[in-house]
């Protein structure tokens, strides 16, 4: 079985500052992870994902993270924060072969002030 | 492109009653999941269909089910309707299976009174 934990259900950063979301997870088999990103009265949107390869994997608007195996983790960052990063965010896992049934997170909730 | 379409967006029932959702993949989209989303337990998976077979299955208990048709769209059904149901449901496609690669819809909102 897999499951994940994300720690700090929310995180407040100011605009331009570094973004840490953390992430780890537990599986008894080599994992996929992805973080999807929520924004209000919408669905999850994929930001990236980590399934074999490079450990440091790049998603969409900036965001990146790192695949520790020795540590467990895969925390989300980026590098400046913007006022439209402003959601929540999910980490997921799953294994290989078990279909499109992911194991989310509780989320964690961003705000960025000015 | 058109993203994938939940219908109805927002509903309300009453204790007892059954309820049935749906949604339309994004085009060549095969693989379609279900989650529940609510305040309390977050997100959870529900069920997995790829060519109108189920998948996989979460841990839910029967009064959930759901298909898949032909062309890919999906619906998914609640009977004998709690209040603890009341939640987002969330449809999301896939063009393969394993891949976890999701694009999800808007949801449909359930209240259950």
């Amino acid at each position: 079985a897999q499951s994940v934990t994300q720690l700090g259900s929310h995180v407040s950063v100011s605009e331009g500052a570094l973004v840490l979301l953390r992430c780890n997870y537990s599986s008894s088999v080599p994992p996929y992870l992805f973080w999807y990103v929520q924004y209000p009265n919408q669905g999850l949107q994929l930001l990236l994902k980590y399934t074999t390869g490079a450990t440091l994997v790049k998603g969409i608007n900036g965001f990146e993270a790192e695949f520790k195996k020795s540590e467990t983790s895969f925390h989300l960052t980026k590098p400046s924060a913007h006022m439209s990063d402003a959601a929540e965010y999910f980490c997921a896992v799953t294994r290989p072969g078990g279909g499109n049934k992911l194991t989310f997170g509780t989320g964690t909730q961003l705000k960025v002030e000015l | 492109k058109a993203g994938v379409t939940q219908t109805p967006r927002y509903l309300i029932k009453t204790r007892g009653q059954q309820v049935t959702l749906s949604c339309s993949p994004i085009s060549g989209h095969r693989s379609v999941s279900w989650y529940q989303q609510t305040p309390g337990q977050g997100l959870q998976f529900l069920f997995e269909y790829f060519s109108e077979t189920q998948r996989n299955k979460g841990n839910f208990p029967g009064r959930f089910s759901g298909r898949q048709f032909s062309n890919s769209r999906s619906e998914m059904n609640v009977s004998t309707l709690e209040l603890g149901d009341s939640a987002l449901y969330l449809c999301a496609s896939s063009k393969r299976e394993s891949t976890g690669e999701l694009f999800f819809g808007e949801g449909s909102r359930l209240t259950v009174l």
